[in-house]
């Protein structure tokens, strides 16, 4: 089983609040990364980390920013929520290794923006 | 082009049948390569890694084909359990995760 968190699960919201997904990951891994997936559709990264005080910018744009202050924590803050942020954001890492690399999620947040 | 590829499915399997996912991938420097398993809202999870020589965990076998660029995973004697979208992952060392489409898998008793 793979250590990394996500809080909330599950999160409604109104439009024009701030909100920030919170995920951790005990297993010490250098790279962290965001996706974002809507029901039945693919992966998109928006958000990823090589490591403290490392971030970048995703595949597809994104209004969210991130932040990596600590190894373990990656979280991810819209400063003001809309109906198009509505989505299912799932957080992963992986440990930077040559071949063996392998990439562990998170259990997901739901986001729904009324 | 995108950068890994699937079958695009749904496929509809009988229970206990054996059935077999695609996937190519445009990048040939490409060094890892991975089948991940995800259930309806849920998050994807590891179901193995492929290696050259190809690797099989009990009814789950991956092969891997470099000259190709191509990827497999055959499921035998498939559960209803194995109903699930399963996705074809490729890595470079150093560089970000590509993930395939998706191929959707519903197994019916």
């Amino acid at each position: 089983e793979a250590d990394i968190y996500q809080t909330p699960r599950y999160l409604v919201i109104g439009t024009g609040k701030k909100i920030t997904l919170e995920c951790s990951q005990t297993m010490g891994h250098d790279k962290m990364y965001w996706y974002q997936q809507d029901p039945g559709m693919e992966l998109h990264l928006i958000h990823y980390s090589y490591g403290v005080n490392s971030t970048e910018k995703g595949d597809l744009s994104s209004e969210s920013t991130v932040s990596r202050i600590r190894t373990e924590h990656f979280p991810l803050t819209l400063e003001s929520a809309r109906p198009s942020h509505t989505s299912q954001y799932l957080c992963a890492s992986s440990e930077l290794k040559p071949i063996e690399e392998t990439q562990y999620f998170g259990p997901g947040t739901r986001l729904l923006v009324l | 082009r995108k950068e890994v590829e699937q079958d695009p499915g749904p496929f509809n399997v009988p229970e206990g049948a054996t059935v077999a996912f695609n996937c190519t991938y445009s990048n040939s420097a490409s060094q890892s390569f991975f089948w991940y398993r995800q259930d309806c809202r849920k998050e994807p999870k590891l179901l193995m890694s492929v290696y050259s020589s190809g690797n099989e965990d009990g009814r789950f076998t991956a092969q891997l084909n470099r000259a190709s660029q191509y990827i497999s995973l055959l499921i035998r004697d498939s559960k209803l359990s194995d109903s699930a979208t399963y996705l074809c992952v490729v890595n470079n060392y150093g560089q970000n995760f590509v993930f395939g489409p998706g191929t959707r898998l519903s197994v019916l008793p």
